[in-house]
């Protein structure tokens, strides 16, 4: 079946400018996360979805991040005031929980370029 | 806090030789461990992981890993190195509570040489 997909692959903006990064996740996966992965910091988590819980949003670097899940399906991650130190890739990633263990399948991430 | 350490930043190996990317992590109970392989451009692939049991678990790839809890370490090798191999791979720890998000090491960037 279908993976994880991201869109927009590549995405370039201007300082000051707000941004949409859209995931896709896997059909049926029920988790859903939100990575970073920046040539200064490596692989970060930002943000967790399960379900209708709450998402765990202990990784999101300021309050300029933000990321909704509708339907619990497609997720949107908004970065607004873009700033240079925001230049990253950010992937996502979804998953089946079974009992705390899980597997998590990555899309191939947005390259993010702030200028 | 759980934190993923892999010491070797760049190996080069010889096409056909063995390889072993070394991994440490720090976690407070029985950790669950990923090692992902990431080719340019691409996104990560998962490789193997362990949950329980079974300390040497096989992959993908010919990949296999080793859980030694005294060492707290786990360990990728492969017995014989293909050109197609070099890329970055990653270790992870997953939490055991609150979802299994991951925490992982800064990669090791691997070159094979023809």
């Amino acid at each position: 079946g279908a993976g994880v997909s991201q869109s927009p692959s590549n995405k370039v903006t201007e300082k000051g400018k707000d941004v949409e990064l859209r995931c896709d996740p896997i059909s049926g996966h029920t988790a859903l996360y939100w990575y970073r992965q920046s040539l200064g910091q490596g692989l970060e988590f930002l943000i967790y979805f399960q379900g209708n819980s709450a998402p765990d949003k202990s990784g999101l670097p300021s309050d300029r991040f933000s990321a909704e899940r509708t339907g619990g399906s497609v997720s949107t991650l908004t970065i607004q005031r873009t700033q240079q130190e925001d230049s990253a890739v950010y992937l996502c990633a979804s998953s089946l929980l079974r009992g705390g263990a899980n597997e998590q399948f990555f899309g191939p991430g947005t390259r993010l370029t702030v200028l | 806090a759980q934190s993923v350490t892999q010491p070797d930043i760049h190996i080069t190996v010889s096409e056909g030789a063995s390889l072993e990317l070394r991994c440490n992590y720090s976690y407070g109970a029985t950790p669950y461990l990923f090692w992902y392989v990431q080719s340019p451009g691409q996104g990560l692939q998962l490789l193997l992981k362990y949950f329980s049991g079974d300390t040497l678990v096989q992959g993908i790839k010919g990949f296999e890993a080793e859980f030694k809890r005294s060492q707290s370490s786990f360990n990728l090798r492969k017995p014989s190195v293909h050109w197609s191999d070099a890329a970055e791979y990653f270790c992870a720890v997953g939490s055991t509570g609150g979802g299994n998000k991951l925490t992982f090491g800064t990669g090791t960037q691997l070159k094979v040489e023809l």
